[in-house]
């Protein structure tokens, strides 16, 4: 276990259904980022919080939508999402000038 | 624009047989260069950070090394078990964090 921990670790969605995505944190890190990783493809970065305040949301379509409710909870909200949009979502969580630790990530299947 | 490229973007080798991954970047002032390793169906797991060229830093059978232009993941008589993909990462002095796209690596026993 890696202290992040993301759920569902897989999911399948009709391009007109509501779902979230979440990730949980028990290492009292400060920055919390969401990450897109589609095959062949660097990773794409989403979002990032810094004590829970959203720093960065890198032009991502709003049909994507973060929270983040406390220092140790993430979510990414997906409506209306595109088939397109399949890929695996990655959670990460970092302190200052150390790597990051990512959670398993959740394999999404827009159909 | 800083960039990372990596290459090859995969590589079979058999059990035993050295080789070298490359990670080649283009940064505006770097703070760091991260190695990952990402097993099928999980996150990336963190291996080593450099900070400064000439450092290197290792990890049993790896070790990596940075010059001011790129950086080498060393595979030391590799097994099996390091099948993986290996990504690499600059953290740029804003704190920017860019992948680059992994190199596939199979070791055939």
């Amino acid at each position: 276990e890696t202290g992040v921990t993301q759920t569902p670790r897989h999911l399948v969605m009709g391009m007109t259904n509501k779902k979230s995505l979440k990730c949980e944190q028990h290492l009292g890190h400060n920055a919390m980022y969401w990450y897109k990783q589609s095959a062949k493809k660097p990773l794409e970065l989403m979002f990032v919080y810094n004590f829970k305040e959203q720093t960065e949301n890198n032009s991502v379509p709003s049909r994507f939508s973060p929270e983040c409710p406390n220092s140790s909870h993430l979510f990414l909200h997906l409506h209306t999402l595109q088939p397109e949009d399949s890929a695996l979502y990655l959670c990460a969580i970092s302190r200052t000038n150390y790597g990051y630790t990512f959670g398993s990530g959740t394999r999404l299947t827009v159909v | 624009e800083d960039q990372v490229t990596q290459s090859p973007e995969a590589l079979r080798l058999q059990e035993g047989e050295s080789s070298s991954l490359n990670c080649s970047y283009t940064v505006s002032g770097l703070r760091g260069l991260f190695w990952y390793r990402q097993d099928p169906g999980k996150g990336p797991e963190f291996l080593f950070t450099l900070y400064s060229a000439g450092e290197e830093k290792e990890k049993e059978r790896l070790k990596a090394t940075l010059t001011k232009k790129e950086s080498f993941l060393h595979i030391t008589a590799p097994k099996p078990e390091d099948s993986a993909t290996y990504l690499c990462a600059v953290q740029a002095n804003n704190n920017d964090m860019r992948f680059g796209a992994g190199t596939r690596l199979t070791v055939k026993p």
